[in-house]
């Protein structure tokens, strides 16, 4: 069936490092949704890619589709202790309305 | 507007025990979504309600889960009887329509805990 999967599970940084996070689909996507959800929270949204090899930033996130839309990333520059929580890339479940997540990647900042 | 609303926020119960979530969409968002969050499977979806008509309902996990979405404002998402491995944080959401697919807005989730 359709999978989403992301690398790595857990990551942890001292303040100041970058940090990236990867997305690869099982199928090609129509366009891919990144969310953050802190401890304790719920998912939030940050970002949609639609165009094939579109890169967009949001301070210091930089968002990237791949060329054949079945792989994004997230980098972050300079983290922060604010940055801490988990990353979910999320694409649409059977090119429908609904969205298929990947299991997201956890964050751990020291400062 | 204060959001997708989730009650409760938690709840205790014994195996066996009816279990009834309940959500309160954004008001004038046409899609609702029910989630199920473990560490071991992720962010699961459930089920998904367009204009109050539920469309893909391939994510419950077995009779004993059920989901109404009587009108536009409340939906419930019922777990009878319910058994440990229910435990898990439930989550509603939901999405204006236009576009495939569009932002979705998560409530709070319900932390469900099954002795």
């Amino acid at each position: 069936g359709q999978q989403v999967m992301q690398i790595p599970q857990y990551q942890h940084v001292q303040e100041g490092e970058d940090f990236t996070t990867y997305c690869n689909s099982s199928t090609t996507l129509s366009n891919i949704q990144w969310y953050k959800q802190r401890p304790g929270g719920h998912p939030v949204f940050l970002i949609q890619l639609v165009k094939s090899g579109e890169v967009k930033k949001q301070k210091r996130l930089t968002f990237q589709f791949g060329e054949a839309k079945k792989n994004s990333s997230l980098h972050i520059t300079a983290t922060q202790t604010t940055d801490v929580g988990t990353y979910f890339c999320a694409g649409p479940y059977q090119a429908g309305t609904a969205l298929i997540f990947g299991k997201g990647t956890t964050l751990s900042v020291s400062s | 507007d204060a959001g997708v609303i989730q009650s409760p926020r938690h709840e205790v119960t014994e195996m066996g025990q009816e279990v009834t979530l309940r959500c309160k969409p954004i008001s004038g968002h046409d899609y609702l979504f029910w989630y199920r969050q473990t560490m071991m499977r992720g962010l699961e979806l459930l089920i998904y309600f367009n204009n109050n008509v539920p469309i893909d309902d391939s994510g419950m996990p077995e009779d004993r889960f059920s989901a109404k979405m009587p009108n536009a404002s409340f939906s419930t998402l019922k777990i009878q009887p319910s058994e440990p491995r229910d435990s898990a944080v439930y989550f509603c959401a939901s999405s204006p329509s236009g576009g495939s697919p569009s932002e979705q807005f998560f409530g709070p989730g319900t932390r469900l805990t099954v002795l």
